[in-house]
C-alpha cells in the first residue's frame, strides 16, 4: 500500500516558467512533509519541508503548499532553471513513527533552455 | 565536511554470499536509516535507528539486518543475498527524526547474480 504517491512520473517545462510537482498521501497521521531533489549518481538532498500546522512554506524559488483536507501537497518552482532538472521525491513523517520517513515514487523534472 | 559515507559504491556478488555495506556519519546525528531505490517504487525504508542499540524495521526489512553499536556507524548486512535485492541503496542520517531532513550518502549500487 503506497501511502505517499506521486502520480506523474515526469514533467517537462520551459526555462523561466513555473514547475508544479504534486504529491498525495493517504495516512492522516502524517504531520511533516518534505521534498528532496536527486541528481544521477548522487544521494537525495533535502530541499524544503512543511509542518501540518502550516499550509505554505517558501524558500527562494521554491514554495511548498499543503492541503490537509485533500491530503495533497505540491512543490512550485518559479522561475524554473535548467539546473533544476532532477528527480523530485516527496516524503512524509508521523510523530507516532519516530524516524520513519516514507517517500513517493519520484517525478523526473526536465527544464528545457 | 559534514557527510554520510557509504562503502562500497559498487558491488557485484553471487547469491548466498554474505555481505556488509558500511555507513558512517560525522555529524553526531541520532537518527540513521537505510533505503533502497527501485524504478517506479521510489525510496523504500529498510531499517532505521533512533540511537545506539535502538533499531526498528522499515517497510521492506526482509532479508536485511542492521546494527548500531556506535552512534556514527550503521552497517547494512545481507546474510544471504538474492537477485531481488539488486538495487541502489542509500544510507541517511538526521539530527531529529527527519524533521530537518535526512542527509543521504552517495549510494551503493548492488548487483546480486
Amino acid at each position: 500500500d503506497q501511502q505517499v504517491k506521486q502520480n506523474s512520473p515526469s514533467l517537462s517545462v520551459q526555462e523561466g516558467r513555473i514547475s508544479i510537482l504534486n504529491c498525495d498521501y493517504t495516512n492522516s497521521m502524517f504531520d511533516y512533509f518534505l521534498w528532496y531533489k536527486k541528481y544521477p549518481a548522487e544521494g537525495p538532498t533535502f530541499l524544503i519541508s512543511i509542518s501540518s500546522i502550516k499550509d505554505k512554506n517558501e524558500d527562494g524559488r521554491f514554495t511548498v503548499f499543503l492541503n490537509k483536507s485533500a491530503k495533497h501537497l505540491s512543490l512550485h518552482i518559479v522561475p524554473s532553471q535548467p539546473g533544476d532538472s532532477a528527480v523530485y521525491f516527496c516524503a512524509a513523517s508521523a510523530i507516532s513513527n519516530t524516524g520513519k520517513l516514507i517517500f513517493g515514487q519520484g517525478t523526473t523534472l526536465q527544464v528545457k533552455p | 565536511e559534514a557527510q554520510v559515507t557509504q562503502n562500497p559504491r559498487y558491488l557485484i556478488t553471487v547469491t548466498g554470499k554474505k555481505l556488509t555495506v558500511t555507513c558512517s556519519q560525522n555529524m553526531n546525528h541520532e537518527y540513521m536509516s537505510w533505503y533502497r531505490q527501485d524504478p517506479g517504487l521510489g525510496l523504500r525504508q529498510i531499517y532505521y535507528s533512533m540511537n545506539v542499540e535502538v533499531t526498528d524495521k522499515g517497510d521492506v526489512p526482509e532479508g536485511y539486518k542492521v546494527s548500531r553499536k556506535e552512534k556514527r556507524n550503521f552497517p547494512l548486512i545481507l546474510e544471504s543475498p538474492s537477485p531481488n535485492q539488486t538495487s541502489l541503496y542509500f544510507c541517511a542520517s538526521s539530527l531529529n527524526r527527519g524533521y530537518y531532513g535526512y542527509t543521504f550518502g552517495s549510494g551503493t549500487r548492488l548487483t546480486v547474480v
